[in-house]
């Protein structure tokens, strides 16, 4: 079974810090996506990367980077938190290209709160 | 980008076929149905997608309709635990993202 670790469910930050949310796949995934998952608005995609050291913009990138050194890893850093970041963060991972009809894979979310 | 209707809410009896609906007109040729639950809390999780066939694995079945505009995601024998909102999703053609739309939520009931 395809395993996408979240570093934390719960996180509590809070306004202007620097955070860092950590995902990690155990599947050999090529590609490897951040969402943010907000009541009434579902999930909206923040940054996807295809490759190590790529990365490309989702729905809503601002106020978000991402880093990904190592294939099995997938950073995402808010540079200076604010209260609409509060959100439910999920991490999904999935097969790469020439394969673009596999599933992504999803962890179980880390739940952030900027105060 | 194709787009999905679901009902919003549903329930089952427990043990009977769960049958949840999905719109999807506006889909074009090459682009796959998927299924996904989310149970309260965590993250969304993988159920079965398809083109055009049906498809059926050791969680649920997938049927596409011949135009392709609408499917049914079957859970054969529902349990309490299939409690969770539903989705179905369209990924958009020649990328890789998906469009999700607000579900359905499936209360099965004992």
């Amino acid at each position: 079974d395809v395993k996408v670790t979240q570093s934390s469910r719960y996180l509590v930050k809070r306004t202007g810090e620097k955070v860092f949310l950590e995902c990690v796949q155990d599947m050999d995934h090529e590609n490897m996506f951040w969402y943010r998952q907000d009541p009434g608005l579902g999930l909206r995609l923040i940054y996807f990367s295809y490759d190590v050291k790529m990365k490309e913009k989702g729905d809503i990138p601002e106020g978000y980077s991402v880093s990904r050194e190592k294939k099995e890893r997938f950073s995402l850093i808010l540079e200076s938190a604010s209260t609409n970041q509060t959100s439910m963060y999920l991490c999904a991972s999935s097969l790469g290209q020439g394969t673009r009809n596999q599933p992504q894979h999803f962890g179980d979310g880390t739940r952030l709160s900027i105060l | 980008d194709a787009k999905t209707t679901q009902p919003p809410s549903m329930d089952c009896a427990e043990g009977r076929a769960a049958n949840l609906p999905c719109n999807h007109s506006t889909i074009s040729g090459n682009e796959y149905v998927y299924w996904y639950r989310q149970i309260h809390s965590q993250g969304p999780q993988y159920i079965i997608h398809g083109l055009k066939n049906n498809e059926t694995n050791e969680m649920a079945s997938l049927i596409i309709t011949e135009d392709r505009k609408s499917s049914t995601l079957i859970l054969p024998h529902a349990t309490l635990r299939d409690t969770a909102v539903y989705y179905c999703i369209v990924r958009v053609a020649g990328t890789y993202k998906y469009i999700f739309g607000t579900g359905t939520r499936l209360k099965v009931l004992a």
